[in-house]
């Protein structure tokens, strides 16, 4: 199965920071990267998927990049609403695999 | 707009059957564009993909080889649902348990409310 590694786990920002979690992948998975929300009790959210294609209803202040094994997920503009934890996911062969989870906390 | 609606118990023994359903509006269990996932998360997992159920002119399953010899994941074309189903439960399988969908090889964009099922005599 391909590992997806995220980094960092966690860290601390504040509104109106720019900010930026990374994903590699073991091994190359072209653009089939999908970047998820999560909020406490609630199901992931689809933010990006193709590596860079926001989803339907996504604001604009995320966005995506990378291809191969090294991707990243950046936030313009981090508001209140966008303190959560993120995984970025492979689909680009089965088993789909999630990275750990990035923690962005409120500084 | 796809809805999925998950329903089972909370609490299994060990060694006994976990069985979850999602209940579909919005979308047919049985398109020919969409699959039909089970995904669970646990502090000690994280997010684990462990199977679809998906139709293309044939019912198709992929399952992950961590859980390939206890799950079965089966479609109820009658009341759009489908369901999961894992034997042999040990305390490891607790988790919260989601459905989702994904749509032509697309990453997973609905997803169920989630279950959160203990294994615990």
């Amino acid at each position: 199965a391909i590992r997806m590694t995220q980094s960092p786990s966690s860290f601390s920002a504040s509104t109106g920071d720019r900010v930026t979690i990374t994903c590699r992948a073991s091994q190359g998975i072209s653009s089939y990267l999908a970047w998820y929300q999560q909020k406490p009790g609630k199901a992931p959210k689809l933010l990006i998927y193709a590596a860079s294609t926001l989803q339907s209803g996504v604001p604009s202040r995320f966005s995506g990049s990378g291809s191969g094994t090294d991707f990243s997920l950046t936030i313009s503009c981090l508001q209140s609403e966008d303190f959560a934890t993120y995984y970025c996911q492979q689909y680009y062969n089965y088993p789909w695999t999630f990275g750990q989870g990035t923690k962005v906390e409120i500084k | 707009q796809v809805q999925l609606q998950q329903s089972g118990p909370g609490l299994v023994k060990p060694s006994q059957t976990l069985s979850l359903t999602c209940a579909i509006s919005g979308d047919s269990v049985s398109s020919n564009n969409a699959a039909w996932n089970w995904i669970r998360q646990s502090p000690s997992r994280g997010l684990e993909w462990l199977g679809r159920t998906y139709y293309r002119s044939k019912w198709y399953n992929d399952y992950a080889v961590s859980v390939e010899s206890r799950i079965t994941i089966d479609p109820d074309t009658s009341k759009n649902q489908f369901s999961l189903h894992l034997k042999s439960v040990t305390p490891e399988d607790t988790a919260v348990y989601y459905c989702a969908r994904d749509s032509s090889g697309w990453p997973q964009d609905y997803w169920g409310q989630g279950t959160l099922v203990t294994v615990s005599s």
